[in-house]
């Protein structure tokens, strides 16, 4: 079936600009996380939505940083006023449920590049 | 979550067996230790996971110690395709967010 998938692939901006990121988790998964890699780390926590609720946003950098998951499946990372440390992959993951034995299914992310 | 310890990179040859470690000295009895690896220019993706006895699934085998305190993820024959970071994560009853650290990168010499 088909696997999580992330738009746009890549997306460069100027600093100050306002963005958006896209995930579409599998079909059926309840819960879905948004994650931030940059070059050489391991991903970052951001966000964790369990349904259409943000059950956990303290990995939010600051209020610049805003998701929604309006309908609880398709999310969207929105990133105001854009600074050139905004530069990482952003990545999404969903899971069947948010219990600790269930995978994470990741998408591709998205190279955001901000100049 | 518990933090893990794991070297910054290993090398193989191709068609070779691989153990990669992982220390997680300050683990708790909830704690499950799951392996995820990154592939070149790819999200993560799941490998295996354990709680107390040793795991084994079509990827690979998590071999766990008695007292827990370490973990290693084997491959039993190393492919080119298996070039990537591998994570060691513990996850402890009821969480939910995975902490990674910066795992191993694994090299595989053909």
């Amino acid at each position: 079936g088909a696997g999580v998938s992330q738009t746009p692939s890549n997306k460069v901006t100027e600093k100050g600009k306002y963005v958006e990121l896209r995930c579409d988790p599998i079909s059926g998964h309840t819960a879905l996380y948004w994650y931030r890699q940059s070059l050489g780390q391991g991903p970052e926590f951001l966000i964790y939505f369990q349904g259409t609720g943000a059950a956990d946003d303290s990995g939010l950098p600051n209020d610049r940083f805003f998701a929604v998951r309006p309908e609880g499946s398709v999310s969207t990372l929105k990133i105001q006023r854009t600074e050139r440390g905004d530069s990482a992959v952003y990545l999404c993951a969903s899971s069947y449920s948010s219990g600790d034995y269930n995978e994470q299914f990741f998408g591709p992310g998205t190279r955001l590049t901000v100049l | 979550d518990a933090k893990t310890t794991q070297p910054n990179s290993m090398e193989s040859n191709e068609e070779e067996p691989v153990h990669l470690p992982c220390n997680h000295s300050t683990i708790s009895g909830t704690d499950y230790i799951h392996w995820y690896r990154q592939l070149p220019s790819q999200g993560p993706e799941y490998v295996i996971h354990g709680l107390t006895s040793n795991v084994n699934n079509r990827m690979a085998s998590l071999a766990i110690a008695e007292d827990r305190k370490s973990s290693t993820l084997i491959l039993h024959r190393a492919t080119l395709r298996d070039a990537a970071v591998y994570y060691c994560i513990l996850r402890s009853g009821g969480s939910y967010i995975p902490t990674f650290g910066r795992g191993t990168s694994l090299i595989v010499h053909p």
